[in-house]
């Protein structure tokens, strides 16, 4: 079955450390999306790609980079982890190209990854 | 700004109704959806509707939406244990190249046997 998988699901790193979250979508979507979800912010996205060498910000991207290689990765690499990253990342994707709210382009997630920064 | 509100705990007993609010500021918003977390895991689309409707149906769960009022709520039936789980509201916004979701920030559902 077509899914998407998030790998580790658990980090624990140290202030100052590079740090990469893979996502893998076997969907062949063209979107990706990474958010976080912390306690009184909900869900706020930082990176996102419509396709193979698109990426853009979003609402929090500083201190974040993705790259899009190909259709099923989106690793998302903290450069410099800080105690402020920590938090549950969700990667998601969806089919197509059309506007990001549409209905017929439900957003699927992956599992999340719990990452720690000390 | 772009604003979306939710109260963040319900709590009910099983077999009961459960309603869960969602208030936003964006008028122009043309989707509004709902999401269901359940613990440990990611969001699952559960329902959606247009801002050119004001009520849908499937199965236990509701949709009603007062666009004069800004308001989206989401229904269930006959609420069980199963549906405990941290519910998200999420408005659509179409503008020129600015296409995104804003999300609220969950509401908690906590079912009572």
């Amino acid at each position: 079955d077509a899914e998407i998988t998030q790998s580790p699901r658990h980090k624990i790193t140290e202030t100052g450390r590079q740090v990469t979250l893979a996502c893998h979508q076997t969907w062949n979507h063209n979107n990706m999306f990474w958010y976080r979800q912390d306690l009184g912010h909900g869900l706020r996205l930082i990176h996102y790609s419509y396709g193979v060498q698109d990426t853009n910000k979003g609402e929090v991207s500083d201190g974040y980079s993705v790259s899009r290689s190909n259709t099923e990765d989106l690793p998302l690499t903290l450069e410099s982890a800080a105690s402020s990253q920590t938090s549950v990342y969700f990667c998601a994707s969806r089919p197509g190209l059309a506007a990001p709210d549409a209905p017929y382009n439900e957003q699927f997630f992956g599992p999340g990854t719990r990452l720690t920064v000390l | 700004g772009e604003d979306v509100e939710q109260s963040l705990f319900l709590s009910v007993r099983e077999g009961d109704s459960s309603v869960i609010n969602c208030t936003y500021t964006d008028s122009s918003s043309t989707y509004l959806y709902w999401y269901k977390q359940e613990p440990g895991a990611g969001l699952q689309l559960l329902t959606y509707i247009f801002s050119n409707m004001d009520m849908k149906q499937d199965q236990r769960l509701t949709v009603l939406l007062n666009k004069k009022d800004k308001h989206l709520s989401l229904r269930i039936a006959d609420t069980q244990t199963g549906d405990s789980a941290i519910y998200f509201c999420a408005v659509g916004k179409s503008a020129g190249n600015n296409r995104k979701l804003i999300w609220g920030l969950g509401t908690s559902l906590a079912v009572n046997p």
